[in-house]
């Protein structure tokens, strides 16, 4: 099946820091989703997004399909980003989601 | 707010009782999930349903039963828990139509399960 991987594992900003997450995937999708599990544990849509641009508020993120990869864009990070950003991959019509591992983000004060 | 929700939300048990988990959904969709999730792996698809009494096997499905007799309600059950099993289970539904990239997903607030 499709694997999907997610980089880096692991990020430590400063309050007010950009930064740009990483989703590769390694066969075509129907389409790509981005997460963010909160420190309580709950899963809150960012994009829904197989190809292009998107931009909501700090947040953006781009798809390149063609070469199978999805950036996420924090910019002028809060404390309020900390938590996990998931990537996910939509293979099928049944709407089945391959997810990455996660890259765990802590934004310190 | 997808109109999710999840019971119970805390559960430990003890190896080789049968458990139950409860997925409802208030805004009718016809497509549901549920997944694992588990340190170093995301989220891992278990079971999921197109429609009521339609369902079928996702990457983890052994050792777990799922049942879907109303629109509302997918249940999940671990017919003999076993360690292996303790978890947070996240239950999703798709907003759309079920054409291929059209399935954006939504997810409730999970249920954390401990096998004891």
């Amino acid at each position: 099946g499709i694997q999907v991987e997610q980089s880096p594992p692991d990020l430590i900003l400063q309050e007010g820091a950009n930064s740009t997450l990483r989703c590769n995937f390694s066969d075509s999708v129907n389409n790509l989703q981005w997460f963010h599990q909160n420190p309580w544990g709950q899963l809150i849509n960012l994009f829904y997004i197989p190809s292009g641009t998107k931009q909501n508020g700090r947040l953006s993120a781009t798809t390149v399909a063609t070469e199978r990869y999805s950036l996420l864009y924090i910019s002028s990070s809060q404390t309020t980003d900390s938590g996990v950003y998931f990537c996910a991959a939509e293979t099928d019509s049944w709407g089945k989601l391959q997810f990455g591992a996660g890259t765990q983000v802590v934004v310190t004060p | 707010d997808a109109g999710i929700t999840q019971s119970p939300r805390h559960k430990v048990t003890e190896t080789g009782t049968p458990v139950t988990l409860r997925c409802h959904q208030t805004e009718n969709h016809r497509y549901m999930y549920w997944y694992r999730q588990d340190p170093g792996h995301g989220l891992r698809l278990i079971h999921y349903s197109y429609g009521v009494k339609d369902t079928d096997k996702g990457e983890v499905s052994d050792g777990y039963s799922v049942s879907r007799s109303k629109t509302e309600d997918f249940l999940l059950t671990l017919e003999s828990a076993t360690s292996s099993q303790t978890s947070v289970y996240f239950c999703a539904i798709s907003s759309t139509s079920g054409r291929a990239g059209d399935n954006e997903q939504f997810f409730g607030p999970g249920t954390r399960l401990t096998v004891l």
